[in-house]
């Protein structure tokens, strides 16, 4: 119940490509769905966030696209750079609790 | 920079010892979260405390424990350690404790020979 399934485990994409991540839930009290991205060395690092009010968020060249009902969402990364390149996180919270229970990551690897 | 600060960021240590982890966290932050990250697990959360209380508990041994100290700094305690505890732990902070963005250091790398 408590578990975040995150897919692919690696990704190696073209620069220009799109790089797509997917997770899936099964605890319908998740109602916080963030992203973050963590560079070698480095802790992770909020990179977008949804609440399950939206269909969709886009900063930038990310997208958030969250499917309620299928409880699934997924991260696309447009025009992916190399500078891209890193380990991405899914996360989801019940909003009072400070706790977020996070997927296994994916590590992206984007070829100049 | 997080404008967390995670004291040490390298331990090597033996099995059956005992070793304190230091966090401060971003200025203004009353909540700390205490991570682990291996490769088998992932990122699983700890414990939270928030303005000097637990708040919240997750998977954590009942080898560890943890508090925050009134100038907001945290300590997470290791004992009796087994080479599986070998990771590593991150800190992080936010400024409630409705979850928001999580500020996270950048780690204390934790190996037990």
């Amino acid at each position: 119940q408590q578990q975040v399934k995150q897919s692919p485990q690696s990704l190696i994409v073209q620069k220009g490509g799109i790089s797509i991540i997917n997770c899936a839930y099964e605890n319908t009290a998740f109602d916080y769905f963030p992203w973050y991205q963590q560079f070698p060395g480095k802790g992770p690092a909020l990179l977008i966030a949804i609440r399950p009010d939206v269909s969709e968020k886009k900063e930038g060249r990310f997208t958030i696209s969250f499917n309620k009902s299928a409880k699934q969402f997924s991260l696309h990364i447009m025009d992916s750079q190399p500078g891209d390149s890193a380990t991405y996180f899914c996360a989801a919270s019940v909003g009072s609790q400070g706790n977020l229970i996070f997927g296994k990551g994916t590590k992206l690897s984007v070829k100049p | 920079d997080s404008g967390v600060t995670q004291t040490p960021k390298h331990l090597i240590t033996a099995t059956g010892q005992r070793v304190t982890l230091r966090c401060s966290p971003r200025s203004g932050d009353l909540s700390v979260y205490w991570y682990q990250q291996s490769l088998d697990q992932g990122l699983q959360f700890l414990i939270q405390y928030y303005n000097g209380e637990e708040r919240a508990k997750g998977n954590i041994l009942e080898r560890f424990s943890a508090q925050q100290f009134p100038d907001l700094h945290s300590e997470l305690n290791l004992s009796s350690l087994e080479l599986g505890d070998s990771a590593l732990y991150f800190c992080a902070s936010s400024v409630g404790t409705r979850i928001g963005e999580l500020f996270f250091g950048e780690g204390s790398r934790l190996t037990v020979l």
